[in-house]
């Protein structure tokens, strides 16, 4: 099924470990984003797209990096996890900016 | 402050009231969205609009421009609308979207 497929549905870190989050959309959507959600926060970007070899910053990029070799791809890195990253991570990405967004179904990331 | 201010924060309705999500920004926009929560976490996409009124089945959404301000109605509501509602903004100084922090729906039988 078409849409936004995100990796891993659950990971647990320690301290100082880094990983990588995968998102990959086949709808040849041009924009992709990462959000964290936080209780008794909305949804906050971290990092987003709008084309193959363009990224930027979005509102807490601190800690992470991100990369968009291809249009399907969007990966979000975290290269030293830290027990203030323990959030739920979604990706989603759109065809233009104010068309509907898809999301994917989350990443649930605990860091310990 | 906030740039979206969603209102309430928990709302509990027995079945088949009519429910009203309140939604105000303070940014200029180039459209809002309302998004619904399940309790297993997934966010799907209701509405994107950026003036008048959309229908979709049970669900309304409104948006007044001028007042910044958008509505979320659900009419004869159900159990399973039991959700988080969420309002989004896309900013028109960027290709992002700006969230409220969502209000926690629970429809009694």
């Amino acid at each position: 099924n078409a849409g936004v497929t995100q990796t891993p549905k659950f990971q647990v870190l320690k301290t100082g470990q880094s990983m990588t989050l995968q998102c990959a959309q086949d709808m040849n959507h041009e924009y992709m984003s990462w959000y964290r959600q936080d209780p008794g926060m909305g949804l906050r970007l971290i990092h987003y797209s709008v084309g193959a070899g363009i990224t930027d910053q979005g509102e807490v990029p601190n800690g992470y990096n991100v990369s968009r070799s291809t249009t399907e791809d969007f990966p979000l890195r975290l290269l030293s996890a830290a027990p203030s990253q323990t959030s739920v991570y979604f990706c989603a990405s759109t065809r233009e900016v104010d068309r509907g967004y898809t999301f994917g179904s989350g990443t649930r990331l605990t860091v310990v | 402050k906030n740039e979206v201010e969603q209102s309430p924060q928990n709302l509990t309705a027995q079945e088949g009231e009519f429910i009203t999500i309140n939604c105000s920004y303070s940014v200029g926009i180039s459209a809002l969205h309302w998004l619904q929560q399940h309790p297993g976490g997934g966010i799907v996409s209701l509405f994107m609009l950026s003036s008048g009124k959309k229908k979709h089945g049970r669900l309304i959404a409104t948006i007044n421009i001028q007042e910044k301000h958008s509505s979320l109605h659900i009419t004869a509501s159900h159990p399973r609308d039991s959700a988080v509602y969420i309002c989004a903004v896309g900013v028109t100084s960027g290709s992002r979207l700006t969230f409220g922090e969502g209000t926690q729906l629970t429809v009694n039988p």
